[in-house]
Parts: C-alpha cells; structure tokens; sequence
C-alpha cells in the first residue's frame, strides 16, 4: 500500500533539546510539506520541498530545519530555537505542487 | 499567513440533514481543495475543484467556487454520524498550499 508515514505519534521533549520528526512517503511524489497545527487552528506552513536537495521556507520556519537528500523522506528537525514547540506536526506530499495534498496521521509534540 | 477561512466555525445538525459550509479567500488561486480530519489524525482529501470551473461533485459532496466573490462552499447531503470532523478548504497559489482554519461539524445521531 502506497502511503506517507510519520513516526513517531507521539514525542516529549525537554527544554533546550532538538527532536527530529520522521516523514517517509512511497508515493514517488516530489513535493512534500510540514505543517504545525495548534489546538483549534488551522495548518501553518513550515517548509516545503519541491524536489530533491531543494526546500523552501513557510510562514512559520524559524527555528526549524529539515532536509530532502532522497526524494522519499523529508525529516523535520525541531531545535531548541523554536519557543513554542508544543503542537501537532503534519507532513503531506503530492505528486505536483497544486494537486491534492496526502497526510500523514501526524506527530503531537509536548515539550516538558 | 492562511489564505481561506471557513464559515462557520462550528456547525451541529441531526443525521440525514444537509450541512453547508463556506470558505472564502483573498488572493487568486489555480484551484481550491476541501479536506477533512478526524480528531487527533491527518486530512484526507476530498475534492479539488480548479478555478476554471464552477461545481463539482463527488458522491455525497458538492462544491462550488465562484472567483469573482473569491468563496466557495462545501455541501455534504444526507450527512451521517461518521461525517463528524472538521472540514477545512486549502488554497493554491503559487507552490504551497493554504488552509483555513475549519468548520467543526457535528452530525447527532
């Protein structure tokens, strides 16, 4: 079965830490997406990568980084930068940029 | 910056009624998607409706897009207990995507 694959569901972080969030897709999309939603909030960009060893900057990317060295896997790292890092973080791909977007079932991220 | 917002913000029927909800947006757009989520999940995709065309439907799901009021509206008929989720429409501009932050629909049994 063709998917997209976040692990892990669930990940505590103390203070001053970096996480890494994992996002794998088998889909052969090029494009794939990190979004943060909070409570009751809709998505917010964070980065986007296009193609292989290219990514471009949402709304929200300070004090996050990620890479795209395979066309499969586009792994978000949260460092200790970001202040809020408390939220429920969604990777999506598509075969091309504006065409429907596929989800992962996310990973909720507590700080403690 | 989110680029649609749906209207309203919570939305309770009984099962078998229908359910509307509305977005609107700001910029232009190359088309314009609906999605749903479950709690605590990912969206699915349900429909992508482009901004060349009208109305489209899909099964229980009917969505319009009028661009010169920049809004469209997601219709689900017949609405059941499963379709309790929030909705949520995403815009296209150029290269990402925009989402709105949702209607919360409740359909009681």
């Amino acid at each position: 079965d063709g998917g997209i694959t976040q692990s892990p569901k669930y990940l505590f972080r103390k203070e001053g830490q970096n996480v890494t969030l994992s996002c794998e897709q088998n889909l052969n999309h090029d494009a794939m997406y990190w979004y943060r939603q909070d409570p009751g909030q809709g998505l917010r960009l964070i980065y986007y990568s296009q193609i292989v060893n290219d990514f471009q900057k949402g709304d929200i990317a300070e004090g996050y980084s990620v890479s795209r060295e395979k066309k499969e896997s586009f792994p978000l790292t949260v460092t200790s930068a970001q202040k809020n890092p408390t939220a429920f973080y969604l990777c999506a791909s598509s075969i091309w940029t504006g065409g429907g977007y596929t989800f992962g079932s996310g990973t909720r991220l507590t700080v403690v | 910056s989110q680029q649609g917002e749906e209207d309203p913000q919570a939305l309770s029927i009984q099962e078998g009624e229908n359910a509307t909800m509305n977005c609107s947006y700001k910029t232009s757009i190359n088309n314009l998607q609906w999605y749903r989520q479950n709690s605590g999940r990912g969206l699915v995709h349900l429909i992508l409706i482009r901004s060349n065309e009208r109305e489209k439907h899909s099964g229980r799901l009917r969505v319009t897009l009028d661009t010169s009021k920049k809004s469209s509206s997601l219709l689900i008929t017949a609405s059941r207990a499963a379709d309790t989720a929030s909705y949520f429409c995403a815009t296209d501009d150029n290269n990402d995507m925009r989402f709105g932050a949702g209607t919360r629909l409740t359909v009681k049994p």
